[in-house]
């Protein structure tokens, strides 16, 4: 079965930091891009970073950039989110999305985990 | 940046109905680019069209998709009672993704 599984969430205070992760199975996971996707409590969705399937190329929403990074170890299927400087509004289910084999769409998402700066 | 517009916010229908919902880009883009997801409530998003009209794995044909340029269309030919949910288009480019505020399609 392909599926992704979050883990890291928690309750941080302002100005802290946390660090989220990803563990992909029954798929090659370093043959696809990986990205983060948040959702606020009873909002919409946001997409956080993508990270290509080298770990050579990564991107961040403006909202995110210089406090985030993405990262990831094909060798441990894993993908990771570090996150520092959180605020209030970084509050969030975070969820893990594996890129379609064509196209530009997500195909699996992760349960999430959330998190939680207050 | 390019910004995704869906209408209705909501829409009211009944099990069986067609429902149809938009997703105005703010500029033209790439058919290839275009994505739509349901959520249903406390679950992640699961996806249903990519490339505008391609239908993901294991999705009821009653699930549609159409458009190019600015305007694009999901269609539900036939309301079941497990497709009462919220609907979110999505759009690639520069390197980011970009999602629309959602339609939420509710029992009338």
């Amino acid at each position: 079965e392909v599926q992704l599984v979050e883990s890291g969430g928690g309750v941080v205070q302002p100005g802290g930091s946390l660090r989220l992760s990803c563990v992909g199975s029954g798929f090659d996971f370093d043959d696809f891009n990986m990205n983060w996707v948040r959702q606020a409590p009873g909002k919409g969705l946001e997409w956080v970073s993508l990270i290509s399937w080298d770990g050579g190329g990564t991107h961040y929403a403006d909202s995110v950039k210089g406090r985030f990074t993405i990262s990831r170890d094909n060798s441990k299927n894993s993908l990771y989110l570090q996150m520092n400087s959180l605020r209030a509004e970084d509050t969030a289910f975070y969820y893990c999305t594996k890129d379609i084999a064509w196209g530009d769409a997500f195909d699996i998402w992760g349960q999430g985990t959330v998190v939680t700066v207050s | 940046e390019i910004v995704l517009t869906q209408s209705p916010g909501t829409l009211s229908l009944s099990p069986g109905e067609r429902a149809t919902l938009s997703c105005r880009a703010s500029q033209s883009i790439s058919s290839t680019s275009l994505a739509w997801y349901q959520q249903k409530p406390g679950q992640p998003p699961r996806l249903l069209i990519y490339v505008a009209s391609n239908r993901a794995t294991g999705i009821p044909d009653r699930f549609s998709g159409s458009g190019s340029g600015t305007d694009f269309t999901l269609t539900i030919s036939r309301l079941e009672p497990e497709d009462f949910a919220m609907y979110y288009c999505q759009h690639y480019g520069r390197s980011s993704y970009t999602f629309g505020q959602g339609t939420k399609v509710e029992i009338k």
